[in-house]
């Protein structure tokens, strides 16, 4: 069954620094999505992508973070300049569009951030 | 705004039914959805309801859905061992660009 992937498993960097989070969704879809999880806390949404265009983002997607679909199957996110704060567990999620409406997105295993 | 709450915890024997219950706030929800995250792996679809359906069944999991009480529910006959996980359960609207709107996931240990 085809997956979402996501590069790397772990990701430890230091604050202050930009990080890159690393997504392939599944090949059909066309919307992206990227959601964190703190530890301890629920999983949040932070943006969501469509034809190349932010669709959607939360009051956590600040000018600190950035998507871009840099090619046909990648997907990103770019954190700028990592706080502390920004220590979670980030999932990518994909989505196609279906007879019914927007069908269910499905989640890659996360890269954990660490920020030291 | 949007809110999704859920039990913490469900302990359940080997064999008998889970029930795992969530309350939402929002009407206009659009699909419902009950993740699986194992530990150290992601979020696993298990099951999902569109917002003017009442049940969907697929094969041990059966999810109800109750409008006016804003409250879904997943059952899982006869659990097994490979069933203990965090089950989440999770909201979307189209208006909102789908972004789906999670529980805090209930954890649910099964004992032999």
């Amino acid at each position: 069954e085809p997956e979402v992937t996501q590069t790397p498993s772990h990701q430890v960097t230091q604050m202050g620094q930009e990080v890159i989070l690393r997504c392939v969704p599944i090949s059909n879809h066309l919307y992206f999505y990227w959601y964190r999880q703190i530890l301890g806390q629920k999983v949040e949404f932070l943006v969501s992508f469509y034809n190349n265009e932010i669709s959607e983002k939360s009051e956590i997607f600040d000018d600190q973070f950035s998507v871009e679909r840099p090619d046909g199957s990648n997907f990103t996110l770019k954190i700028r300049s990592t706080k502390l704060e920004d220590s979670a567990m980030y999932f990518c999620a994909s989505s196609v569009w279906g007879a019914s409406g927007n069908q269910p997105q499905h989640f890659g295993d996360g890269t954990r951030l660490s920020i030291l | 705004g949007e809110d999704v709450e859920q039990s913490l915890f469900l302990s359940v024997r080997e064999g008998d039914s889970s029930v795992i219950n969530c309350t939402y706030t929002d009407s206009s929800s659009t699909y419902l959805y009950w993740y699986k995250q194992e530990p150290g792996a992601g979020l696993q679809l298990l099951t999902y309801i569109f917002s003017n359906m009442d049940m969907k069944q697929d094969q041990r999991l059966t999810v109800l859905l109750n409008k006016k009480d804003k409250h879904l529910s997943l059952r899982i006959a006869d659990t097994q061992t490979g069933d203990s996980a965090i089950y989440f359960c999770a909201e979307s609207m189209e208006a909102a660009g789908n972004k789906l709107t999670f529980g805090g996931g209930t954890r649910v240990l099964v004992k032999p």
